[in-house]
Parts: structure tokens; sequence; C-alpha cells
């Protein structure tokens, strides 16, 4: 069976700090991967999605940009966070028509 | 116009109740429709999955597709506290190697002992 893992679970950085989240799965092959980032009683804003190593779409501009270093690995960083990106980040993976979420990492910037 | 409308809530409901969460939609293309169980600080968790129209059981959930009316429903029979959650709808088109969803920004639902 597939599982999806994301570390860390909880962060608490300051505004000018870097940031790497970092998403694995297991149990597939050659998945879709996605960001997502969910505010405080918002929905899922999609941020980027990656159908292969090294191929990165981003949904919308900010400070925020991914990476896929190895087929299973996708990795969120920031060279310099906001007080914007605070909220909920997900990572998902798909193989065929739906996407399953992992846990999730709860990213305070102050 | 948001391309998925959902209410968010919150919905309160006394246990062993029939619970109905709904979400409309503009786009026609859609064929996928699924629906996700998130509780307080996890990740969603997918509840149920339908390709078009028609009804889908499991268990206690019934998820129920109108395309013509572009509404899709979850009915949750005999509900119990462990059914708090939010609970998101979601959609896509039948085509696409993204498989991008589309989804509504969720509904509270608090089922009380």
């Amino acid at each position: 069976s597939q599982t999806i893992h994301q570390w860390p679970a909880t962060l608490v950085q300051p505004v000018g700090s870097p940031l790497s989240l970092e998403c694995t799965v297991e149990g597939t092959s050659n998945p879709n991967l996605y960001w997502y980032r969910q505010a405080a009683g918002r929905g899922l804003q999609l941020l980027f999605y990656s159908v292969g190593i090294g191929q990165i779409s981003s949904e919308v501009p900010q400070n925020l940009s991914a990476s896929r270093p190895q087929d299973r690995q996708f990795i969120l960083s920031s060279k310099k966070l906001l007080l914007s990106d605070s909220g909920f980040y997900l990572c998902a993976w798909s193989k065929t028509d739906t996407q399953y979420f992992g846990p999730g990492t709860r990213l305070t910037v102050l | 116009q948001k391309e998925v409308e959902q209410d968010p809530g919150p919905l309160s409901v006394p246990e062993g109740a029939i619970v109905s969460l709904n979400c409309t939609y503009s786009n026609s293309a859609f064929q996928y429709f699924m629906w996700y169980r998130q509780y307080s600080r996890k990740g969603p968790e997918l509840l149920m999955y339908t390709y078009s129209s028609g009804n889908k059981e499991d268990g206690r959930f019934t998820a129920q597709v109108d395309k013509s009316s572009k509404y899709i429903s979850l009915f949750i029979r005999d509900s119990q506290p462990s059914d708090s959650a939010t609970y998101l709808c979601a959609m896509r088109l039948a085509s696409g190697a993204t498989n991008k969803l589309i989804f509504g920004t969720g509904t509270l639902l608090a089922v009380q002992p």
C-alpha cells in the first residue's frame, strides 16, 4: 500500500528566515505530486504540482518554490519567509483519478 | 463566481441524525467527484469517489451526483460524534495528465452526543 510522509509536523519560524518542507511517497512510482496551502477557515490553495522529476508547475506567483529531486520526493522552499506564508501545508500524490494527502505541516511565521 | 460552491456551515446535528452535505459547481465538463473528510489539524482523507452521475454507497455514506443540476451531495446516515469534521468536496475534468482537483471550501460538521 502507498503512504505519504511530511515533515516537520509543526514549524515556527521568524520572518525573513528560510524554509524547507519535505514530502515523500512510498509504495508507488512516478506519481503526480502536489503542494497545497490551507489558511485557517479557508479552502485548499494549490501551490505547485509535478508530473515528473524536475518538472514543476506553479499555480500562483508567490514567495515559495518547489523542487522534485527524486521520483517520490517533493520539497517546498522559501528563501525569506513572510508573515503571510503562515498556514497548513499539505502534500498530495496522485496516480490515476484522485489525490491522497499527507498529514500536513503547520507553519507559523512570527 | 467560484467554480465550486460549498456552504461553510457550521452544521450541528444530534447523534443519529441524517446529514446532508452539498456542493454546486459551474463547469459542466467536470466528470470525477470526490468527498474528503478532514479532522482538525489533520490532512484530508478520501471518503467517497464517483465518476459521472449516479449514486454510490459505502456503509453509512452515500454520494450522489446530479450533473443536470451541477449538484453533488454526501449523505451520512446514523451520524456519530466521530463524524465531526470538515467535509470537502472536490472535482476534476475527465482528461488531463495533471489530475488537478478543484475543491470547495469545506463544511464544518458537529455531531452532538
